[in-house]
């Protein structure tokens, strides 16, 4: 069965005070890793997709990278504004379908 | 593009009550996804569409539970009858076939079933 883990369920980290949030993974051939970002009261909003092991990704302070079993979301010098939900979904090569994992809530405090 | 559509935002409603939830996908957009969001199981798909033809249905919880594409640029989730365990918020998401299966969601509707 296809499956997404995510670690840790809450992160608090003080603004500048870089960490990585974890996605542990299994299925049945690997179409796509995926990572979005969700504010509160609004829905996902992309940020990445990672297709193969090796791969990376960046975009402004965030940096996705993908393993053959984990996909880690790198945050360098957080800011305040970067406080949201952060959930990774993988796709299988055999379904047009998204499973998604339960998410990491950041807070980054000022 | 204004994105992905949904309406109404929130839904008030009593148990035993027909609830309908509606989506407008991203207009050339050819794939359309409705999740149900909660604290205890997250994210999940309960249906989708692939020019307008439902593809998965296997996430419908019950036969409460129907969808409906009658043309490309709308989806209704229709609840009938309503619990208050249906209670969530419901997503809808759209894509493109061309677009490496990137899913691009609406604001949702938060529905709460008394």
């Amino acid at each position: 069965e296809d499956q997404v883990t995510q670690s840790p369920e809450a992160l608090r980290l003080q603004e500048g005070e870089s960490s990585s949030l974890n996605c542990s993974y299994t299925v049945s051939g690997l179409r796509g890793l995926f990572w979005y970002r969700q504010d509160p009261g609004k829905g996902p909003e992309f940020l990445f997709t990672l297709y193969s092991a090796g791969e990376e990704k960046e975009k402004e302070r965030l940096k996705a990278t993908l393993t053959k079993k984990e996909s880690f979301l790198h945050i360098t010098a957080p800011k305040p504004e970067d406080s949201a939900t952060y959930l990774c979904a993988v796709q299988a090569s055999n379904t047009g379908k998204l499973i998604f994992g339960q998410g990491t809530t950041l807070q980054v405090k000022p | 593009d204004a994105g992905v559509i949904q309406s109404p935002r929130h839904e008030v409603t009593e148990m035993g009550q027909e609830v309908t939830l509606r989506c407008k996908p991203i207009s050339g957009h050819d794939y359309l996804f409705w999740y149900r969001q909660t604290m205890m199981r997250g994210l999940e798909l309960l249906i989708y569409f692939n020019n307008n033809v439902p593809i998965d249905d296997s996430g419908m919880p019950e036969d409460r539970f129907s969808a409906k594409m009658p043309n490309a640029s709308f989806s209704t989730l229709k609840i009938q009858p309503s619990e208050p365990r249906d209670s969530a918020v419901y997503f809808c998401a759209s894509r493109s076939g061309l677009a490496k299966n990137i899913q691009y969601f609406g604001a949702g509707t938060r529905l709460s079933v008394l």
